[in-house]
C-alpha cells in the first residue's frame, strides 16, 4: 500500500506558464482533498471531491482547476501560474466525508517565479 | 465561519520533560471533531490524537493527551515524557460533523516543538 502519491515533489514554474499537479491513492477511499500551506497560515483548502464524479471549490479556489480522473486519482491544475501560488501542495483522501482520519501526500513543493 | 487559532508560533521543551500546545476554536456547531497533527521535516502530515465533541472523556494516545473543554472552546495537546523525535510542527484541526459535512478540515496556523537533548 503506498498511500496517497503526489507527483512531482518539486517543481519551479515561470510566472504564467501551467502545470497539473497529480494525486492518487489506492486505499479505495471515496473522498479526496487538495490543501496549500503557506507559512503562518497553516493548510487551506482549494479543492475537494466527496465522491467520484462530483469535485466543489474549497477556501481558496482561485486560479485552480482540478479533475477527479477516476476514484483513484484527482489532479489540480494552475493554467497560469503567478508568484501568489508559491506553496506547498497537500493532496489527501478519505474513506468518506464523515470518515475520522484524512491520509496526506508527501507534498509537492511549487515555487513560481 | 469556522476559525481555528494557535498562538505559540513555537515552542520548546526538554528532553524527557512534559509539554503543552495551545489550541482554541470558534464555532457555531455543537457536532464537530477536533484533531493535532505532526508535520516532522520530512513535511509528512501525520494524525497523532482526534477528540469527538459530543465525547466529555478526553481522548489519549500513548505519551499523547489532550485537554478538551468544550464550553472554553479550548483543545490543548500535552507531550509527556518528550523525545527527540517529537521534534516537528503541530497543526490543530476541526471538522464539522453531521449534515454539511463535507471533510474538509480547518487548521490551525501551526506550533513549532523543539526538543532539546
Amino acid at each position: 500500500n503506498a498511500g496517497v502519491t503526489q507527483t512531482p515533489k518539486f517543481q519551479v514554474l515561470k510566472t504564467g506558464q501551467s502545470m497539473t499537479l497529480q494525486c492518487a491513492q489506492d486505499m479505495n477511499h471515496n473522498s479526496m482533498y487538495w490543501y496549500r500551506q503557506d507559512p503562518g497560515m497553516g493548510l487551506r483548502l482549494i479543492y475537494y471531491s466527496a465522491s467520484e464524479g462530483t469535485t466543489d471549490k474549497g477556501e481558496v479556489p482561485n486560479g485552480y482547476n482540478v479533475s477527479r480522473l477516476n476514484k483513484r486519482e484527482f489532479s489540480l491544475r494552475l493554467e497560469s501560474a503567478a508568484p501568489s501560488q508559491t506553496s506547498v501542495y497537500f493532496c489527501a483522501s478519505s474513506l468518506t466525508p464523515s470518515y475520522n482520519e484524512q491520509f496526506f501526500g508527501p507534498g509537492t513543493r511549487l515555487t513560481v517565479l | 465561519a469556522q476559525t481555528v487559532t494557535q498562538s505559540q508560533p513555537e515552542m520548546s521543551v526538554q528532553e524527557a520533560e512534559t509539554v503543552t500546545l495551545s489550541c482554541t476554536y470558534d464555532t457555531s456547531e455543537s457536532d464537530y471533531y477536533l484533531f493535532w497533527y505532526k508535520q516532522p521535516p520530512s513535511r509528512q502530515m501525520i494524525l497523532v490524537i482526534r477528540q469527538e465533541a459530543y465525547k466529555q472523556q478526553n481522548a489519549t494516545e500513548n505519551r499523547f493527551s489532550v485537554n478538551f473543554q468544550k464550553a472554553a472552546k479550548s483543545f490543548s495537546l500535552k507531550i509527556s515524557d518528550s523525545q527527540l523525535g517529537d521534534a516537528a510542527m503541530y497543526f490543530c484541526a476541526y471538522r464539522r460533523h453531521g449534515s454539511g459535512n463535507t471533510g474538509k478540515l480547518i487548521f490551525g496556523q501551526g506550533t513549532t516543538l523543539q526538543v532539546k537533548p
